[in-house]
């Protein structure tokens, strides 16, 4: 069974830091690896998908990256600002269409 | 834009109340999803579904029921709803087979049960 964890579970960074999160996942027959962000009470919004072919994806400020035979993923964000505090959640894509996901790592970006 | 829509934002209840949440995608998705999330718990996979009229239980199905009359549309019913209840619900959509391009999410419906 699939089983994905993400550490730290929350982080606290002064703005303008670059910094990273991390996303690791125990069955590498995975088909992609998604992130998302989720702000309080609100639903999970796609940031970033990594199909098993790729190494990486791009949008903006954030840079994610797959490494299927060490079971890891890592998403970059560049030049933190405070609109970036949420919760980032990153989940495993299996067979039939059928996720697994992280518990997020709480992301605080201090003025 | 591709979307997945939840009826409600918000909602209360009654214990006892037999509840629908209705979620709708229109990207033509073969699977649909609820999950429920409770701070310190994660989110939490209730019911799923790759078919019409198909279904499958996921972690956490007691007390929950769900249907699927047409591909679009994916309802969860709680048929006797409790306080224990209380959560955030989302559904989410993906596509069928090995394509990758993962889950959309609704919005979330946050339900109360009094």
């Amino acid at each position: 069974k699939q089983e994905v964890t993400q550490i730290p579970a929350a982080l606290s960074v002064p703005e303008g830091e670059n910094l990273v999160l991390n996303c690791s996942f125990t069955d590498s027959a995975i088909y992609n690896l998604q992130w998302f962000r989720q702000d309080p009470g609100k639903g999970l919004t796609s940031l970033l998908l990594i199909q098993s072919s790729q190494r990486e994806q791009t949008s903006g400020r954030l840079n994610a990256s797959l490494d299927k035979s060490s079971g890891r993923s890592t998403l970059y964000i560049a030049a933190s600002q405070p609109g970036d505090s949420a919760t980032y959640l990153c989940a495993a894509g299996g067979n039939a269409g059928k996720s697994t996901f992280g518990d997020g790592t709480t992301l605080t970006v201090k003025p | 834009d591709v979307k997945v829509t939840q009826s409600s934002r918000y909602l209360v209840k009654r214990t006892g109340e037999k509840v629908f949440l209705e979620c709708v995608q229109d990207m033509d998705h073969e699977n649909m999803f609820w999950y429920r999330q409770d701070p310190g718990l994660g989110l939490r996979l209730i019911y799923f579904s790759y078919d019409v009229k198909m279904k499958e239980k996921g972690d956490i199905p007691e007390g929950y029921s769900v249907s699927r009359e047409k591909k679009e549309r994916f309802s969860l019913i709680l048929e006797s709803a409790s306080t224990n209840q209380t959560s955030m619900y989302l559904c989410a959509s993906s596509a069928g087979g090995a394509d990758g391009y993962g889950y959309t999410f609704g919005s979330g419906t946050r339900l109360t049960v009094v």
